[in-house]
């Protein structure tokens, strides 16, 4: 049974980074892209990019450029998203998702980690 | 504000159908497929719909979809109270280079 899960929660203050992690288990890692989605409190969610674990490639949604790292390690089956320069705003449940088809991204998310919630603080 | 629209809230007595409308753009639900999602707060995200009207395996078929145009459409029958949730579509935009979601629609079974 196929299974993400995710790192504990964190508090972090204003202007620090969090990396957060992503293990996989019950399918093949390095076939299926890894997305990044996250939640602010009571609102949608927002698509942060992918990263192929096969290649190590990514793609960032425009708004995370310069700001958000996504990397993987093939050997535990882990993929890891890392926001630097936290503001109050960043303050959301952080989500990593499997693309729902192999091998390249179709956008849309088969199985979903349990969530990290991250809180900035002022 | 989100680039794909929904409504706030929509409710139902149980047994009966209930439609979650998502409007879009020729750049997003317009020429990419479409997903739908099912949230009951505090948990993670479910996928229902994928490529427009295709349901995962496990989700039962009270759940279909369809899409026209640039906007998309939810179907639930047999409502239940378990279905009480927060329901999000979900596309790709071209123009923005992104995943778009709706801002969701919570359902409530009266």
């Amino acid at each position: 049974q196929m299974q993400l899960v995710q790192s504990g929660a964190e508090v972090k203050t204003f202007g620090a980074s969090v990396k957060v992690s992503c293990k996989a288990s019950g399918y093949l890692f390095t076939e299926f892209y890894i997305h990044w989605v996250r939640q602010a409190p009571g609102q949608g969610p927002e698509w942060m990019g992918w990263i192929n674990p096969n290649t190590g490639g990514t793609n960032y949604a425009q708004k995370f450029q310069g700001w958000v790292t996504m990397t993987r390690d093939t050997s535990t089956n882990t993929a890891y998203m890392q926001l630097s320069r936290l503001m109050p705003e960043d303050t959301a449940v952080y989500y990593c998702a499997r693309e729902g088809i192999a091998r390249r991204p179709d956008y849309y998310f088969d199985s979903w980690g349990q969530g990290t919630r991250i809180t900035v603080a002022s | 504000q989100s680039v794909l629209t929904q409504p706030p809230s929509v409710s139902a007595a149980p047994r009966q159908k209930v439609t979650i409308a998502c409007s879009g753009s020729r750049f997003n639900i317009g020429n990419n497929y479409v997903s739908w999602y099912q949230q009951i707060p505090g948990k993670a995200p479910q996928l229902l719909i994928y490529d427009n009207n295709k349901r995962p395996s496990g989700i039962p078929d009270r759940f279909s979809a369809s899409k026209s145009g640039t906007s998309a459409t939810l179907g639930i029958t047999g409502l239940q109270p378990v279905d009480e949730a927060n329901y999000y579509c979900g596309t790709w935009d071209s123009s923005l280079s992104s995943v778009v979601f709706g801002g969701g629609t919570k359902l409530t079974v009266l």
